[in-house]
């Protein structure tokens, strides 16, 4: 069983809908967690990121964090054709360099 | 404003054969990290130096070797190619150990005949 579990897709959806991204793990010291967001033979950028449990939000993005189920989520509201990317969770232990990637989902919206 | 810029970006190799990727960062931070891309493996860390003068084994480090050669270059050396190491490489820095915040360069996509 993989560290991090990550749907890897494909997932299309039209313009202007929710999309709901979802990761869960195994490893209940996980501290930080992360989304990055990857473009078609880019470098991953960071997203979201959250330290524990709870939500955070950043414009149409939200980022949830359910420690109790291991489980993450990523909510893109009003989702954009400039949305379409492969989306990572990643998360990482305090003070450790060794951050675990889910494998990542790609994303398209269509408009 | 460079951020993470790594060489080269395209390299054809034969099995057996040696190559280093470079790496710089312009942005002062501490720690540098490589990892592999691969269809359905999601990210994987190779090596990393939390600092100028220190690295430490990721999750795959066989077949690798890195060298920090500064606080802005990490290199990452294959000694003997092998096909099992065709991968998109990328290298990331951040600044300060543990708090999840990478910046990633736009990666090396290497394949190993």
């Amino acid at each position: 069983q993989k560290e991090v579990e990550q749907d890897p897709g494909p997932l299309s959806v039209p313009e202007g809908a929710i999309v709901s991204l979802n990761c869960t793990y195994s490893n209940s010291a996980f501290q930080y967690f992360m989304w990055y967001r990857q473009y078609s033979r880019k470098g991953p950028e960071l997203l979201m990121y959250t330290y524990s449990s709870g939500n955070k939000e950043d414009g149409r993005f939200t980022a949830q964090v359910d420690k109790s189920s291991k489980y993450i989520s990523l909510f893109i509201r009003d989702s954009q054709p400039s949305d379409s990317a492969t989306y990572l969770c990643a998360m990482t232990f305090e003070n450790n360099n060794d951050m675990r990637f889910g494998a990542g989902t790609r994303l398209t919206v269509k408009p | 404003n460079a951020g993470v810029t790594q060489t080269p970006k395209f390299q054809v190799l034969k099995t057996g054969q040696s190559m280093t990727l470079q790496c710089a960062q312009d942005m002062n931070h501490n720690s540098m990290y490589w990892y592999r891309q691969d269809p359905g493996m999601g990210l994987r860390l190779i090596y990393y130096s939390a600092s100028e003068g220190t690295t430490d084994k990721g999750e795959v480090p066989n077949g690798y070797n890195v060298s920090r050669l500064n606080k802005r270059e990490f290199s990452l050396r294959l000694e003997s190619a092998a096909p099992s190491q065709t991968s998109v490489y990328f290298c990331a820095s951040s600044a300060h150990r543990g708090t999840g915040e990478l910046f990633f360069g736009e990666g090396s996509r290497l394949t190993v005949l």
